[in-house]
């Protein structure tokens, strides 16, 4: 267990469905990350929350919907996806700043657009 | 353009072979490096990070070629457990924190 919980680890959905992932870290950091990793593509950034603000947003369509209550929970919100967007969407934290961003993932939610 | 480039393979080698993967990468001010594992429909997990004197952890040797903007690992007596796709990773900095820029991965298939 690396300490990050992501839920659901499966979901499949339509294009018109309204669905969130959930992120946890139990390991005191302080920057969470959303990812996407596509078949044949290297893992591409997606989000950065650093101290729950939001520092990052590589160019990501509005709907995919990034939320951070706090340090230890991140959401990702879904609502009209495409088939494109099938991927393995992964959760990371790390301590944050300029030292000592290892970062530790989450096991991943695979998603299915219909 | 930031880029992370590694040989995708597979790379299918017995056990006991030595192994060699590498990496360029095209920001000549990325500061840190790392080489992750991810093993089939599992998140990545950090092997070992490399510096610029090289390192070594048991059977695994990272270097790094920061003129040639390069990096290597080494793999020595596979074991069956060593399959998975290895991905190198360089982190960049930008305003309060690094961000980790992703190679698409080697994969690694050792058999018996």
């Amino acid at each position: 267990e690396t300490g990050v919980t992501q839920t659901p680890r499966h979901l499949v959905m339509g294009m018109t469905n309204k669905k969130s992932l959930k992120c946890e870290q139990h390991l005191g950091h302080n920057a969470m990350y959303w990812y996407k990793q596509s078949a044949k593509k290297p893992l591409e950034l997606m989000f950065v929350y650093n101290f729950k603000e939001q520092t990052e947003n590589n160019s990501v369509p509005s709907r995919f919907s990034p939320e951070c209550p706090n340090s230890s929970h991140l959401f990702l919100h879904l609502h009209t996806l495409q088939p494109e967007d099938s991927a393995l969407y992964l959760c990371a934290s790390s301590q944050g700043g300029q030292l000592g961003n290892i970062q530790y993932f989450g096991a991943g939610t695979r998603l299915s657009v219909l | 353009r930031k880029e992370v480039e590694q040989d995708p393979g597979p790379f299918n080698v017995p056990e006991g072979a030595t192994v060699a993967f590498n990496c360029t990468y095209s920001n000549s001010a990325s500061q840190s490096f790392f080489w992750y594992r991810q093993d089939c429909r599992k998140e990545p997990k950090l092997l070992m990070s490399v510096y610029s004197s090289g390192n070594e952890d048991g059977r695994f040797t990272a270097q790094l070629n920061r003129a040639s903007q390069y990096i290597s690992l080494l793999i020595r007596d596979s074991k069956l457990s060593d399959s998975a796709t290895y991905l190198c990773v360089v982190m960049e900095y930008g305003g309060s924190q690094g961000n980790l820029i992703f190679g698409k991965g080697t994969k690694l298939s050792v058999k018996p």
